[in-house]
């Protein structure tokens, strides 16, 4: 069991559905990142929270909104998304240190979105 | 630039027999991280190994080892005594150690991932 938790584990919506990813973590860390990940390719980064504030976008389009209610919670908000944003979407989590190199990062197991 | 290289796209290895996933970076910081996890094909991502740069011996965590050689800018996994449930992709990723307001959290750069499938 992974302690980085994301419901749902499943998610089929159409172009013009609003939803929402959720992600939950309670090993105390201070760092959340959403990814996004296509079949045999790396994830790739999609947004950085450090202390509940978001300090990475790396240029998401805006139908994906994020929001950090607090040091446990990570939401990614989809609202009306195109049918090459299916993939599996990622959670991770780690702590925040200076230098911290050698922190892991935590994955949840994914969502995996099919747009129709 | 790519900042991580995996050049093996697939891999077979017979049950029990060891194996070597290869991995090369490219920074031109001195302290970083590799890390290594491995991905079954159910999606979560399973965290394996770390090897810091400043760290004199080679990682080991059960059957995972990690050849580091740091002036070739290399670090491999070893996985010893192959069992089935090793099927699954891998990925090397690498954490420079980046500052942002006082605080690191460092983006992890990943490969391409390798494909490992361990035969009966």
């Amino acid at each position: 069991d992974t302690e980085v938790t994301q419901t749902p584990k499943h998610l089929v919506m159409g172009m013009t559905n609003k939803k929402s990813l959720k992600c939950e973590q309670h090993m105390g860390h201070r760092a959340m990142y959403w990814y996004k990940q296509k079949a045999k390719k790396p994830p790739e980064l999609m947004f950085v929270y450090s202390y509940e504030k978001l300090s990475i976008n790396e240029s998401v389009p805006s139908r994906f909104s994020p929001e950090c209610p607090n040091s446990s919670l990570l939401n990614l908000h989809l609202h009306a998304l195109q049918p090459e944003d299916s993939a599996l979407y990622l959670c991770a989590s780690s702590q925040v240190l200076l230098q911290g190199v050698r922190q892991p990062q935590h994955f949840g197991d994914g969502t995996r979105l099919s747009i129709l | 630039a790519q900042k991580i290289t995996q050049t093996q796209p697939g891999m077979f290895v017979q049950e029990k027999e060891a194996v070597t996933l290869d991995c090369t970076y490219d920074t031109s910081d001195q302290s970083y991280g590799l890390f290594w996890y491995k991905q079954p094909s159910s999606g979560e991502m399973i965290f394996l190994i770390y090897q810091g740069s400043y760290d004199e011996q080679n990682a080991t965590e059960g059957r995972y080892s990690l050849n580091f050689q740091k002036a070739r800018k290399s670090a491999n996994l070893v996985i010893s005594a192959s069992q089935l449930g090793d099927s699954a992709m891998y990925f090397c990723a690498m954490r420079e150690g980046q500052r942002a307001g006082g605080t690191s959290y460092g983006k992890l750069t990943f490969g391409q991932g390798t494909i490992l499938t361990v035969h009966p």
